[in-house]
């Protein structure tokens, strides 16, 4: 079975410019995440999706970031314009349900963005 | 605020030894529990969970221990192997689908 996807792996790029990355979850799946994790902070959920509607975007910084998920499958986070704080591993993560407790998230290997 | 802990940020165990890592939480109303594991240059995965409803759970060498008095939980692995080298987190719900992750405890198996 595959895993989830991401890409690009790496990007660097000077603030303010925009940015986006890409994540395939696998297949079948229904829930979709996408974490933020600075360096040497655990990862913060920034949106959830359901198929195609959003869960919960609670955290996730709207003047700046945006996402979408494509018919319920990829989804795409974007950043624009990006700030120096944003240097970060963004991570997507998907699920098989609902995305209730106790149902196990597997994490894609991430984006490693640096903002200069 | 940081509601979920891990106060080491490092371990070193010599291989076939015990590794123990630490996690301590403030939320009471946090009643899952999760560790996950994570390679360099790869995303986390699961490694083991517990519910509030019981204080030990066991999957081959690794065992997750809940202390809900003292808002701290740990994991102990049994006997530590090179390849459990690695960043482990812990997560924790409060009952909805959000965990909420600790900062993480390196853990080096030296051989």
């Amino acid at each position: 079975e595959a895993g989830v996807a991401q890409s690009p792996r790496y990007k660097i790029i000077e603030k303010r410019q925009s940015v986006a990355f890409w994540c395939n979850p696998i297949s079948g799946h229904a829930t979709l995440y996408w974490y933020q994790q600075i360096l040497g902070q655990g990862p913060k959920l920034l949106i959830q999706f359901q198929n195609n509607g959003v869960v919960d975007d609670s955290q996730l910084p709207k003047d700046r970031f945006s996402a979408e998920r494509l018919k319920g499958v990829d989804s795409t986070l974007k950043i624009q314009p990006a700030k120096l704080e944003d240097s970060a591993v963004y991570l997507c993560a998907s699920s098989l349900g609902s995305g209730g407790r106790g149902e196990t998230q597997y994490f894609g290997p991430g984006t490693r963005l640096l903002v200069l | 605020d940081q509601q979920v802990k891990q106060n080491s940020p490092s371990l070193s165990v010599q291989e076939g030894r015990i590794s123990i890592l630490n996690c301590d939480y403030t939320n009471s109303m946090f009643d899952y529990f999760l560790w996950y594991k994570k390679y360099p240059a790869e995303g986390p995965t699961f490694l083991i969970s517990i519910s509030s409803i019981k204080d030990k759970n066991e999957d081959g060498r690794f065992t997750v221990f809940l202390n809900k008095s003292a808002k701290h939980l740990s994991l102990h692995i049994v006997p530590s192997q090179p390849g459990d080298s690695a960043v482990y987190f812990c997560a924790a719900s409060d009952g909805t689908y959000k965990y909420i992750f600790g900062t993480g405890t390196r853990l080096k198996v030296l051989a």
